[in-house]
């Protein structure tokens, strides 16, 4: 099975500062990636997917940016973060018609 | 209508006692399906994966597909305590997309 490394558990940034989650992947190679958020007691809300390195799909508009340099590499950006950021951000990884395995996740604050 | 729909609970199910989860989906073409049990603050983890019409057993959970009715669910045989959590459905279609129920808040009472 997969194994999802995903980093810092928990982050406090102030208004306007950027933002850079990380997400790294073992046990499979050209894996979909999938980074999702999650406000508290609701389901999960799909942000970014990508399907190969490069290829980045958004599902809504938003302050946030997500990249793939590498094939187990999942990036998730901001420049300037907002309060509404907030929230629980995780990254999933998933073959083709297969589970998904999700990382810990980060719990982000912004203040 | 919600492509996967779950109750939201909660759910209230005294220990010892089989948990009933229920889930629909609105797209005849979904082809995967899967239940995963999220605690609060933690990240969901799979219980159960079904591909095809009928039962699927795992321990203490059977999961239950009829692609007739779109309709699949989760049965917990003699329920913890530790089964106290939300579970997740979510249902795969074509090569990346997968729809997520909102999920259903499970409280086993001792």
């Amino acid at each position: 099975s997969q194994t999802i490394h995903q980093w810092p558990a928990t982050l406090v940034q102030p208004v306007g500062s950027p933002l850079s989650l990380e997400c790294t992947v073992e046990g499979t190679s050209n894996p979909n990636l999938y980074w999702y958020r999650q406000a508290a007691g609701r389901g999960l809300q799909l942000l970014f997917y990508s399907v190969g390195i490069g290829q980045i799909s958004s599902e809504v508009p938003q302050n946030l940016s997500a990249s793939r340099p590498q094939d187990r590499q999942f990036i998730l950006s901001s420049k300037k973060l907002l309060l509404s950021d907030s929230g629980f951000y995780l990254c999933a990884s998933r073959d083709l018609n297969t589970e998904a395995f999700f990382g810990q996740g980060t719990r982000l604050t912004v203040v | 209508q919600k492509e996967v729909e779950q109750n939201s609970g909660p759910l209230s199910v005294p220990e010892g006692a089989i948990a009933s989860l229920n889930c629909t989906y609105s797209d005849r073409v979904s082809q995967s399906f899967f239940w995963y049990r999220q605690y609060s603050g933690k990240s969901p983890e799979l219980i159960m994966s079904i591909y095809s019409n009928g039962d699927k057993e795992d321990g203490r959970f059977t999961a239950q597909l009829n692609k007739a009715s779109q309709y699949v669910s989760l049965l917990i045989r003699d329920s913890q305590p530790s089964d106290s959590a939300t579970y997740l459905c979510a249902v795969g279609r074509g090569n990346y997309q997968l729809i997520w129920g909102a999920g259903t808040k499970l409280i086993i009472k001792p």
